[in-house]
């Protein structure tokens, strides 16, 4: 079975400054997709930067960017210029190719700070 | 422009009583999820469909049962609930499992469920 590990259950960072977010995962398959969900304070569960593995090239959306290393099994989730807005709880997730079952890491929760 | 709605928002049962959630979705997604979100834990899935008419097995299904009779409408219930199904449950779904980037799930904005 695949899991998703998050090992920071929280963490701040100053507003417009860059935070680094990060998340392993464990998994024998070659072919899968990874994804980082924002969950503010409403509970919306908001996708955030979506990454195929097959892809060497990192996702960014904005200012949020990925750091993809498939063989170490690491996708790391970058926030620049951080913004008040962000403050949220962040999910990493896994999917395998043509497979229903997503799976969540259990979060970290970013606070920004003005 | 609705998306993923979920009813109810808020609900509170006694320990055996029954309810049920439902989710309702006017994308015309095949794909529609049920996940329990519990602290410390992230998201669970409970179960799926992958179409009308059809409902599979998650990783925590024990102690609930689905319908997807209606291609919009996916109803998650608990015939007799406890105390360990207090969480937020979350409905979500997605056209289709293809490489079009079609695998992102939208959510709905989840429904709390205490059971005392």
């Amino acid at each position: 079975a695949q899991t998703v590990t998050q090992s920071q259950p929280e963490m701040s960072v100053q507003e417009a400054e860059t935070v680094t977010l990060s998340c392993t995962y464990d998994t024998s398959e070659n072919n899968y997709y990874l994804f980082w969900y924002k969950q503010p304070p409403s509970r919306q569960m908001i996708l955030v930067i979506r990454q195929e593995a097959y892809k060497q090239q990192n996702a960014t959306e904005n200012r949020f960017s990925v750091n993809f290393q498939k063989a170490a099994k690491s996708f790391s989730l970058k926030i620049s210029d951080s913004q008040l807005g962000d403050t949220a709880m962040y999910f990493c997730a896994f999917m395998r190719y043509n497979n229903n079952d997503m799976r969540f890491g259990a979060g970290t929760r970013l606070t920004v700070k003005p | 422009n609705a998306g993923v709605t979920q009813t109810p928002k808020f609900r509170v049962l006694k320990t055996g009583q029954s309810m049920t959630l439902l989710c309702a979705q006017d994308m015309n997604h095949e794909y529609m999820y049920w996940y329990r979100q519990d602290p410390g834990m992230g998201l669970r899935l409970i179960h799926y469909s992958v179409g009308e008419g059809t409902t599979a097995k998650g990783e925590v299904p024990d102690g609930y049962n689905v319908s997807r009779l209606k291609k919009q409408n996916f109803l998650l219930g608990l015939e007799s609930a406890a105390p360990s199904q207090t969480s937020v449950y979350f409905c979500a779904s997605t056209p289709d499992l293809g490489d079009s980037g079609a695998n992102v799930l939208t959510f709905g904005a989840g429904s709390r469920l205490t059971v005392l």
